[in-house]
């Protein structure tokens, strides 16, 4: 499809356990985001890929959390040892151009809503 | 505290009827504000994009409004559809910010038959 892919789309896994999220931008966007959406709450930025680098990691909550993207294209978000709060949805987005004070409408996917017990 | 703040957090409105989402910020240095709408387990979708020098931006039944003197926006939307059921979130780019974005927790809209 032409919009922003993710998988899986839910996730159960087990207190402790490591997990990782995938992300598929769209075709020729170089920025891509992740956010996090807990229940009842706003969305909340976790980090900021221009190309295959991270200007802005300021929003990963804790060392637990990190990502990459390869290839300009493809990106994966892990949690390691997973705790109960981070049980939440897990959004990507793209858009044509990042940089700073970018007009550029963000293309969301669906989500990773994942459920650590 | 959070720095973009929504009302009302819910209303419920018949089909065909008009309705007005408001949205206050603090976000400071402003670059830009996004209205997008969320349907239920999908991702949000961009409605407008309105800068610093933008008072008003139309997107088919849905009109955004600015006053970046006051920091208010607001969101109109005409002739209600019972797609248009929805979370609506107010959202403000914080400039120099590398596009992050601040989200308001957003107005759920009921639209009745």
């Amino acid at each position: 499809g032409a919009g922003v892919s993710q998988s899986p789309s839910n996730k159960v896994t087990e207190k402790g356990k490591d997990v990782e999220l995938r992300c598929d931008p769209i075709s020729g966007h170089t920025a891509l985001y992740w956010y996090r959406q807990s229940l009842g709450q706003g969305l909340e930025f976790l980090i900021y890929f221009q190309g295959n680098s991270a200007p802005d990691k300021s929003g990963l909550p804790s060392d637990r959390f990190s990502a990459e993207r390869t290839g300009g294209s493809v990106s994966t978000l892990t949690i390691q040892r997973t705790q109960q709060e981070d049980s939440a949805v897990y959004l990507c987005a793209s858009s044509i151009t990042g940089g700073r004070d970018s007009n550029q409408p963000q293309h969301f996917g669906d989500g990773t809503r994942l459920s650590i017990l | 505290k959070n720095q973009v703040e929504q009302s009302p957090q819910s209303l419920i409105i018949l089909e065909g009827k008009n309705c007005t989402l408001q949205c206050n910020y603090t976000v400071s240095p402003f670059s830009n504000l996004r209205w997008y709408k969320q349907d239920t387990g999908r991702g949000p979708v961009s409605l407008t994009i309105m800068t610093f020098s933008e008072n008003t931006k139309s997107n088919g039944r849905y009109t955004a409004t600015l006053d970046a003197d006051t920091k208010q926006s607001s969101l109109h939307i005409t002739a209600s559809q019972l797609s248009d059921s929805a979370s609506y979130i107010c959202v403000v780019s914080e400039a120099d910010s590398w596009g992050k974005l601040q989200f308001g927790a957003g107005t759920q809209v009921v639209v009745t038959p």
